[in-house]
């Protein structure tokens, strides 16, 4: 089983419309939880970590659900720069191995 | 501050060529991670570097790679001799602090590489 599965879409929304990606783990170890962002042909970057009590970035809210082992990425007021591949990566306790999903394709249309 | 910088950008190789990849983390990051993905796979870890020290080495496919850290600077990785699977973006990423559960990694912008 991998360690994070993630829905690979792609999502296909209109400009203003709100769309939320799922990402599970199987390791209940799990430490510490983040989204990152890949547009085509780059390199993965930072979009947010994603702690116990859930946290909120501008359009950007993301949750954790640990009893679940899932975590959440919403996007509010979906923009045409947000189309993108969102990966969702966890890190584990007491290991400095980052693991990543196969990523979330969004797609923001005019 | 510059950020991690991978060279070269892209490489295309014959098979049962060699193919030297390198990487410059973000200067006074210890942590050194090479990471791998292919075409329509989520990214793999290879291996991590503490300075110049191999911590985990455990993501290496096959003893074809070698992978150095010299003087815990730049790394490189070498493939040798190269296979058609061994095709794929390879991501170099640092950081700095691992002790802090959050420490985020910093990546470059890969190889992509195509043997052929």
């Amino acid at each position: 089983r991998k360690e994070v599965e993630q829905d690979p879409g792609p999502f296909n929304v209109p400009e203003g419309a709100t769309v939320a990606f799922n990402c599970t783990y199987s390791n209940s170890a799990s430490q510490s939880f983040f989204w990152y962002r890949q547009d085509c042909r780059k390199e993965p970057k930072l979009l947010m970590s994603v702690y116990s009590s859930g946290n909120e970035d501008g359009r950007f809210t993301a949750q954790l659900n640990r009893a679940s082992q899932y975590i959440s990425l919403l996007i509010r007021d979906s923009k045409l720069s947000d189309s993108a591949t969102y990966l969702c990566v966890v890190r584990r306790r007491n290991f400095n191995k980052f693991y990543f999903g196969s990523g979330t394709k969004l797609n923001v249309k005019p | 501050e510059a950020g991690v910088t991978q060279f070269p950008s892209h490489s295309v190789i014959e098979k049962g060529q060699t193919v030297t990849l390198r990487c410059d983390p973000i200067s006074g990051h210890d942590n050194l991670y090479w990471y791998r993905r292919v075409m329509g796979k989520e990214i793999k870890f290879l291996l991590h570097f503490v300075k110049e020290s191999k911590q985990d080495e455990s993501g290496m496919p096959n003893n074809r790679f070698l992978a150095e850290r010299t003087g815990g600077t730049y790394s490189t990785l070498k493939v040798q001799p190269a296979e058609l699977e061994d095709s794929g973006v390879y991501f170099c990423a640092s950081s700095q602090d691992l002790g802090y559960s959050y420490e985020k990694l910093f990546f470059g912008s890969g190889t992509q590489l195509s043997v052929l």
